[in-house]
């Protein structure tokens, strides 16, 4: 689990906060994931960066903002979120394409 | 569409029993398949990864199996242990489809004493 890791593990916020999520990855990887995991759903992709620049946007609403500084650090932006939002938020790594993902601990996100 | 399907949803068994979980899919074409657990609270963590032809990989008590042909996997858990229960997610990879995968919405496993 230190391979990937996410702050804060929890965070409840109300629709008019602005708040981050961080990951971080020690694993030498160029590409970064940021998931949702809602209850009774897959697992959906919102964003994909390689080597810092995005390479997908999975039709994810402007109110979900990623940021990638460097290939060790992704961020997710929140702000003016719905409750619906509410849901495990997972960050994951990999090699490359077509290598396998590793997968931060999540934050459960709750949004009052 | 590109879908993975798997069942049951969820399942309890007790400790010392096998078990096995399926996954079908329609993901084309197709470049490789992998098993994740997933602990209430925590990430996935991947148990088995297969390509076309490979038709069974083994991780400790846990066996994954596929048919590329019936585009179906199966995962067989041996003499469970309570640490077994979890969420198993199948993920199906398309050749050529960038860094998207296709998650099925996993199947969750209560091992009781």
């Amino acid at each position: 689990e230190t391979g990937v890791t996410q702050t804060p593990r929890h965070l409840v916020m109300g629709m008019t906060n602005k708040k981050s999520l961080k990951c971080e990855q020690h694993l030498g990887h160029n590409a970064m994931y940021w998931y949702k995991q809602s209850a009774k759903k897959p697992l959906e992709l919102m964003f994909v960066y390689n080597f810092k620049e995005q390479t997908e946007n999975n039709s994810v609403p402007s109110r979900f903002s990623p940021e990638c500084p460097n290939s060790s650090h992704l961020f997710l932006h929140l702000h003016t979120l719905q409750p619906e939002d509410s849901a495990l938020y997972l960050c994951a790594s990999s090699l490359g394409q077509d290598w396998g993902q590793y997968f931060g601990p999540g934050t459960r996100l709750t949004v009052l | 569409k590109n879908q993975v399907e798997q069942s049951p949803q969820s399942l309890i068994i007790l400790e010392g029993k096998n078990c096995t979980l399926q996954c079908n899919y329609t993901v084309s074409p197709f470049s490789n398949l992998r098993w994740y657990k997933q602990d209430t609270g925590r990430g996935p963590v991947s148990l088995t990864i297969m390509t076309f032809s490979e038709n069974t990989k083994s991780n400790g008590r846990y066996t994954a199996t596929l048919d590329a042909d019936t585009k179906q996997s199966s995962l067989h858990i041996t003499a469970s242990q309570l640490s077994d229960s979890a969420s198993y997610i199948c993920v199906v990879s398309a050749r050529g489809s960038g860094y998207a995968l296709n998650f099925g919405k996993g199947t969750s496993l209560l091992v009781t004493p």
